[in-house]
């Protein structure tokens, strides 16, 4: 098993660029999760899925936007990326039930300039 | 919702001392409780968990210790080494509800 996987590693954009940062599980879970991590400010959810076909907004969603069309595969859209995006994004992704740990991917380091 | 405190923000040792770190929360309805490890430039993992059911859990030199009367829980790692150094982020959630609330992070420094 792969686990949880995430593509591409590193990207730089300019101001104004869009791009597209996929996930991708082989574990069956039904949740998956965008997180952005600053320093010092721990991990911030930008949005989630509890299922093929669904989203919903966590803490910081304004910029992002997410489709989950197959249910191992979460991707976050930047349609036009700011410097305050610049970050390192993790997915995760769990299986259903509170009691379920979620299982993170490796990031993808992001530069806006 | 869930609030979730974790302190402190960072943590300096001396190889072979004992480091603790302790997290509270704010809903009692809180049941799980996973403590993360995050390595420099490397994903968050789980390396140990408690379930409200029971006050401690043990796994070699680290073990999570749970008052839920308190609503505090707290990593404990003896014994450090400095492949111990890194960011732990304490965690909590609830039957219910589909996201996890995480502590800020403790940054573990472990002195050779």
């Amino acid at each position: 098993n792969a686990g949880v996987t995430q593509t591409p590693k590193f990207r730089v954009l300019k101001t104004g660029q869009s791009m597209t940062l996929l996930c991708a599980q082989d574990m069956n879970h039904e949740y998956m999760y965008w997180y952005r991590q600053d320093p010092g400010m721990g991990l911030r959810l930008i949005h989630y899925s509890v299922g093929e076909g669904t989203t919903a907004k966590g803490e910081v969603p304004d910029g992002y936007n997410v489709s989950r069309l197959k249910k191992q595969n979460f991707l976050l859209g930047l349609e036009s990326a700011a410097p305050s995006q610049t970050s390192v994004y993790f997915c995760a992704s769990k299986r259903s039930g509170a009691e379920e740990t979620q299982y993170f991917g490796p990031g993808t380091r992001l530069l806006v300039l | 919702g869930e609030n979730v405190e974790q302190h402190p923000s960072t943590l300096s040792v001396q190889e072979g001392d004992s480091a603790v770190i302790k997290c509270t929360y704010s809903d009692s309805a809180s049941n799980y409780f996973p403590w993360y490890k995050q390595e420099l430039g490397k994903r968050p993992q789980l390396i140990i968990d408690i379930r409200s059911n029971v006050g401690e859990k043990k796994d070699q030199r680290i073990a999570v210790t749970l008052n839920k009367t308190a609503k505090h829980f707290s990593l404990h790692i003896t014994e450090t080494q400095p492949e111990d150094s890194a960011v732990y982020f304490c965690a909590a959630s609830k039957g219910g509800s589909y996201i996890p609330t995480f502590g800020r992070g403790t940054s573990l420094i472990v002195h050779p």
